[in-house]
């Protein structure tokens, strides 16, 4: 696999469930990034590691928790959540997370809350 | 503040016609940086170009033409030739050092390019 992989493509899930997202990056790169894109706005970074460490985190709501057990993989844990939190969950990495780095972007997973 | 306005929410054009995606942007940052992405209907950003703030230099890729000019905080983004294939949505987006590792987006413009 190259680039930027995320899974699952597509999820559905109730309020009281809990889910996680899965990105995994084959780039080498070593920050990685999670932004939501709803409908009609613009899309909205979320969290931001570099090295495995948490260096930005835009006021997102405690029912979204990140992991990022090593530099190729990011999760973003689900639990509680709400039908505005339907989106699509978009996954990217850059190489060394420095301001004018390029980010690639994974496919994306499209979340709906039901 | 940090912005990026694409006033173009839709464009229509057909195939072989020459299409221009306009991209305003706002800063106070002197040093910034300046994206394009592809988003076509599978869903995933496609990167394009990335331009730095100290490089107004114009820059062509085959059809694909950027005009970076800082006298009026613009970057826009022409396609000579289009094709079907160029049907999607286009972000322009910013990165300064004030804004930390976060791009920020404008909310694109839809192409759709018809046969």
């Amino acid at each position: 696999e190259t680039g930027v992989t995320q899974t699952p493509r597509h999820l559905v899930m109730g309020m009281t469930n809990k889910k996680s997202l899965k990105c995994e990056q084959h780039l080498g790169h070593n920050a990685m990034y999670w932004y939501k894109q709803s409908a009609k706005k613009p899309l909205e970074l979320m969290f931001v590691y570099s090295l495995e460490e948490r260096v930005e985190n835009n006021s997102v709501p405690s029912r979204f928790s990140p992991e990022c057990p090593n530099s190729s993989h990011l999760f973003l844990h689900l639990h509680t959540l709400q039908p505005e939190d339907s989106a699509l969950y978009l996954c990217a990495s850059s190489r060394g997370g420095r301001v004018g780095d390029e980010q690639y972007f994974g496919p994306g997973t499209r979340l709906t809350v039901t | 503040a940090q912005k990026v306005t694409q006033a173009q929410t839709e464009i229509s054009v057909v195939e072989k016609e020459d299409v221009t995606l306009d991209c305003v942007y706002e800063t106070r940052d002197t040093t910034y940086y300046l994206f394009w992405y592809k988003q076509p209907p599978s869903g995933e950003l496609v990167f394009l170009i990335r331009r730095n703030s100290f490089d107004e230099q114009n820059e062509i890729s085959g059809r694909y033409s950027w005009n970076f000019q800082k006298s009026t905080s613009s970057f826009n983004f022409t396609i000579t030739a289009s094709q079907v294939v160029d049907s999607a949505v286009y972000f322009c987006a910013l990165l300064s050092h004030q804004a930390g590792t976060a791009l920020i987006f404008g909310k694109g413009t839809t192409l759709s390019v018809s046969s």
